[in-house]
């Protein structure tokens, strides 16, 4: 299957500084990603598509200049947590489908990205 | 809203035990099913998906899953799980439109004792 790669895999960072996460697909082109967060023993929430070229959508109650999120090549998305806080602190997961295939593909996902705030 | 419940939160099993895991949705259109599973440790891996076709979908690892469209359900099967199948469950909605969102279940932590 397809494979998506995110980095970091864990970061630690003080209140107040902002942490970014990358999220590419290797091996496709992704036109779109999305932008998932996991509380401990919860499931995936999703936070935000990730457009090529265009502004993100956010889900309802995400801030949007919280969390930044910037599609700046088909095969790239990054995601700017901004003057993080503990609260921040989380799972963060990113995906992409294949889009460019003529039948529906399902969502490959990357490694996840484990943010602490201290 | 839409919205995907899964009533097992916790379920622990013997090795040789059928599974059977709930996952029910609400949305009355068109809609593409999935399970993934979770290792731990690991990344999300899809299991199966069911997009159109026979309601009775075999996945990877000897999961199967069948989609009623009548109960709006989609259960997860294993006839015989294994220690291996430790892990975590997410039953996931995407509507048949162009918004490819996945709207994802609680999830379900299994637990196979050997």
């Amino acid at each position: 299957g397809a494979v998506v790669s995110q980095h970091p895999s864990r970061v630690i960072c003080k209140s107040g500084t902002s942490v970014k996460i990358e999220c590419r697909s290797l091996d496709f082109q992704a036109t779109t990603m999305f932008w998932y967060r996991q509380f401990p023993k919860q499931s995936l929430m999703l936070m935000a598509t990730s457009n090529e070229g265009s502004k993100a959508t956010y889900e309802q109650g995400v801030e949007k200049d919280k969390f930044l999120i910037n599609h700046a090549s088909l095969t790239l998305s990054t995601l700017t947590v901004t003057s993080a806080h503990p609260e921040d602190s989380s799972f963060y997961i990113c995906s992409a489908r294949d889009l460019g295939r003529s039948i529906p593909t399902e969502a490959f996902f990357g490694q996840g990205t484990r943010l602490t705030v201290v | 809203a839409q919205s995907v419940s899964q009533h097992n939160h916790h379920v622990i099993l013997s090795e040789a035990a059928s599974l059977e895991l709930g996952c029910n949705y609400s949305y009355g259109g068109t809609v593409n099913l999935f399970w993934y599973v979770q290792y731990p440790g690991q990344h999300l891996q899809l299991l199966l998906k069911y997009f159109s076709g026979d309601p009775l979908v075999k996945g990877i690892k000897g999961f199967e899953a069948e989609f009623i469209k009548s109960k709006f359900s989609f259960n997860l099967r294993k006839p015989s799980v294994q220690w291996s199948d430790t892990a975590e469950y997410f039953c996931a909605v995407n509507q048949g439109d162009s918004s490819y969102k996945l709207i994802f279940g609680s999830g379900t932590r299994l637990l196979v004792r050997p």
